[in-house]
């Protein structure tokens, strides 16, 4: 059973553009999370989706960020007209279940230049 | 709204010696987790231990254990036997049990050196 796929692993992108981290969960798990870790930070929670829905949002920035969890497919996390600041780690983690444990992938380092 | 703290920035162990790492948590909830994720510079979240709140027996795992003060609301890390492998960044994590909210909250991590 693979583990929590994203890509891709590093993504640059200039000021402006559009960035779109992909992340595949693990068989099974019909829910996902994305965190950003700014450098030396924490993670920190942005939003919580199943499939095709988005349960909880209240981490996620009002504009310019966007997630969806479709029926068939990767999750997306959609950063548009990136600027410096988005320069981070972004995080995916799935669970098979409510209220069961999360497993995480390698993350996506964006870089804003 | 929960809080995570970590208050040690960095901590230094020599090979073989024991380390222990610092947290403090803030929850008006009963029913809860913790969580020890260790960070290397590959990024990968390595889940190290986990502790459930209405346990009161310390959690462990080989090397690996913890001091859960539930009153005190601490949740130390103790790490054995250290190895130049230990070296990472962790990060204590608290995850509600409740309905709804099981996002996971994040300390700013110690950054943890092993001496040889």
């Amino acid at each position: 059973n693979a583990g929590v796929m994203q890509n891709p692993r590093h993504l640059v992108r200039r000021r402006g553009q559009e960035a779109r981290l992909r992340c595949s969960p693990m068989k099974g798990h019909s829910h996902v999370y994305w965190y950003r870790q700014l450098p030396e930070e924490g993670l920190k929670f942005m939003v919580y989706l199943q499939k095709e829905n988005i349960i909880d949002e209240s981490g996620m920035p009002k504009e310019r960020f966007s997630a969806e969890f479709p029926k068939e497919g990767p999750s997306i996390l959609r950063i548009q007209q990136v600027v410096r600041g988005d320069s981070a780690a972004y995080f995916c983690a799935s669970a098979p279940g409510l209220n069961t444990e999360a497993f995480f992938g390698q993350g996506t380092r964006l870089t804003v230049v | 709204a929960q809080t995570v703290t970590q208050s040690q920035p960095e901590m230094s162990v020599q090979e073989a010696e024991t380390v222990t790492l610092s947290c403090t948590y803030d929850t008006s909830e009963s029913d809860y987790y913790l969580f020890w994720y260790k960070q290397p510079p590959s990024r990968q979240m390595i889940l190290v231990i986990r502790q459930e709140a209405y346990k009161q027996q310390n959690a462990t795992e080989n090397r690996f254990s913890v001091n859960f003060q539930k009153a005190a609301k601490s949740f130390s890390l103790k790490i054995s036997d250290s190895q130049l492998g230990d070296a990472a960044m962790y990060f204590c994590a608290y995850r509600s049990a409740n309905s709804g909210t099981y996002k996971y909250i994040f300390g700013t991590g110690t950054r943890l050196k092993v001496l040889a």
